[in-house]
């Protein structure tokens, strides 16, 4: 079982607000969790890179992974008009075998000046 | 710069007229992959390659070809396109599958928009 539920928004907040961006999941085997980020026009590119449950700092991001409920968060601060871009959340197993990433459908995001 | 390049960005073409999108990446990763966007599916995988000679399918491989006989290069193949496959590509790379392939982040390219008429 892949299934990864995001909400598709649009999440639209004015500039400066706080973003929560969430993913649940059903695979409990999943232990690698990925944020990325898609700009229109481009490829999804990384953001926020943790394994199994805690939390990740980097700048104005703030990833959260909660295995015991299945959910993980994306927090942005101080939230900019450049934040503006669909979310994807990504995950995958154990590694080694042929399982890949399983992405969710992605939030889009606006972030009104 | 590392960077995973596709080419072409955009294509226009006709049902039956066989067609090759080029994936190639300059940070000598083992592990490529093609998946394809849709609205509303998400982003699903197409094939992947573990390394050099080694392919295998994703979740939905029909009508794909891929190959994998350089490192760097990874090519998409359509023998036969037709109007379903109308979507956006992306090709990604990865470190090393002996460090475990799927808890390396993936490098994504810019996309290949494909329009089956």
């Amino acid at each position: 079982q892949k299934e990864v539920e995001q909400d598709p928004g649009p999440l639209s907040v004015p500039e400066g607000a706080i973003v929560s961006l969430n993913c649940t999941y059903s695979n409990s085997a999943f232990q690698y969790f990925m944020w990325y980020r898609q700009y229109s026009r481009k490829g999804p590119e990384l953001l926020m890179y943790t394994y199994s449950s805690g939390n990740k700092e980097d700048g104005r991001f703030t990833a959260q992974v909660d295995k015991s409920s299945k959910y993980i968060s994306l927090f942005i601060r101080d939230s900019q008009p450049s934040d503006s871009a669909t979310y994807l959340c990504a995950m995958s197993g154990s590694g080694g075998g042929a399982d890949g990433l399983t992405f969710g459908k992605g939030t889009h995001l606006i972030i009104q000046p | 710069e590392a960077q995973v390049t596709q080419n072409p960005r955009y294509l226009i073409t006709v049902t039956g007229k066989k067609l090759t999108v080029t994936c190639s990446q300059n940070m000598n990763h083992e592990y490529m992959s093609w998946y394809r966007q849709d609205p509303g599916l998400g982003l699903r995988q197409i094939y992947y390659s573990m390394n050099v000679e080694v392919t295998d399918k994703g979740d939905v491989p029909e009508g794909y070809k891929v190959s994998r006989k350089e490192k760097r290069n990874f090519p998409l193949i359509l023998e036969s396109p037709s109007p379903n496959q109308t979507s956006l590509y992306f090709c990604a790379s990865s470190l090393s599958p002996g460090t475990g392939y799927s808890n390396q982040p993936q490098h994504f390219g810019d996309g290949t928009r494909l329009s089956i008429l």
